[in-house]
């Protein structure tokens, strides 16, 4: 199986920040790699597909970068709207696994 | 409006069963493959299982593979996951998500308790 491992695990930022979240699968994946949002109670949300791809809808300071085993999420200037836990996850192979999270929290 | 509904869960002893069930509305629900993931409390996402629009190919993750079953009903636009031999660890929110390359739809989720 692939492991999908995030980093960090947790992160303190300001609004207007640039933030960035790691994912590194334990073998390539090419570009089959996506990124969801989570805030508490709520289902996922899609952000951005096939390492880069922005989910129609999602505001453009979300941006995603990478391929083979390292993905980059970034968000340009944080809004108060983007405190949450980021997913990310493959669909190279079965099982398609995430990643265990990355909190972004306000400081 | 393009949405998903999960019901079906609930409270179960271990070894006892469970049907979820996820209604699909406001898009062509045939043309879709479709997932089941679920989250156990305060823990990451876990994918579990896939079935093509046809329904033709499913997988399975390891920990539910023999033990769960997942199936469609294109003409009533339904996805069900039939859950048998229950663990402890199989608590969690379960929820049915739409498509392949990224998870574009997903439902608002069901717990499923399994305690003794």
């Amino acid at each position: 199986d692939i492991q999908m491992t995030q980093s960090p695990s947790s992160l303190s930022a300001s609004v207007g920040d640039r933030v960035t979240i790691t994912c590194r699968a334990s073998q390539s994946i090419s570009s089959y790699l996506h990124w969801y949002q989570q805030k508490p109670g709520k289902a996922p949300k899609l952000l951005i597909y096939a390492a880069s791809s922005l989910q129609s809808g999602v505001p453009s300071r979300f941006s995603g970068s990478g391929s083979g085993t390292d993905f980059t999420l970034t968000i340009s200037s944080l809004q108060p709207e983007d405190f949450a836990t980021y997913h990310c996850q493959h669909s190279y192979s079965i099982p398609y696994t995430f990643g265990q999270g990355t909190k972004l929290e306000i400081k | 409006e393009v949405q998903l509904v999960e019901s079906g869960g609930g409270s179960v002893q271990p070894g006892g069963s469970l049907r979820l069930s996820c209604a699909a509305s406001g898009f062509i629900f045939s043309n879709y493959g479709m997932n089941w993931v679920r989250q156990a409390p305060g823990k990451g996402l876990e994918w579990l299982s896939y079935i093509s629009s046809s329904s033709s190919t499913t997988y399975y993750a390891d920990s539910v593979k023999g033990r769960f079953t997942i199936s469609r009903d294109n003409a009533r636009n339904s996805l069900h996951l039939q859950m048998n031999s229950l663990r402890d660890e199989d608590t969690a929110v379960y929820f049915c998500a739409r498509g392949v390359e990224g998870y574009d739809i997903w439902g608002q989720g069901t717990l499923v308790t399994v305690s003794s």
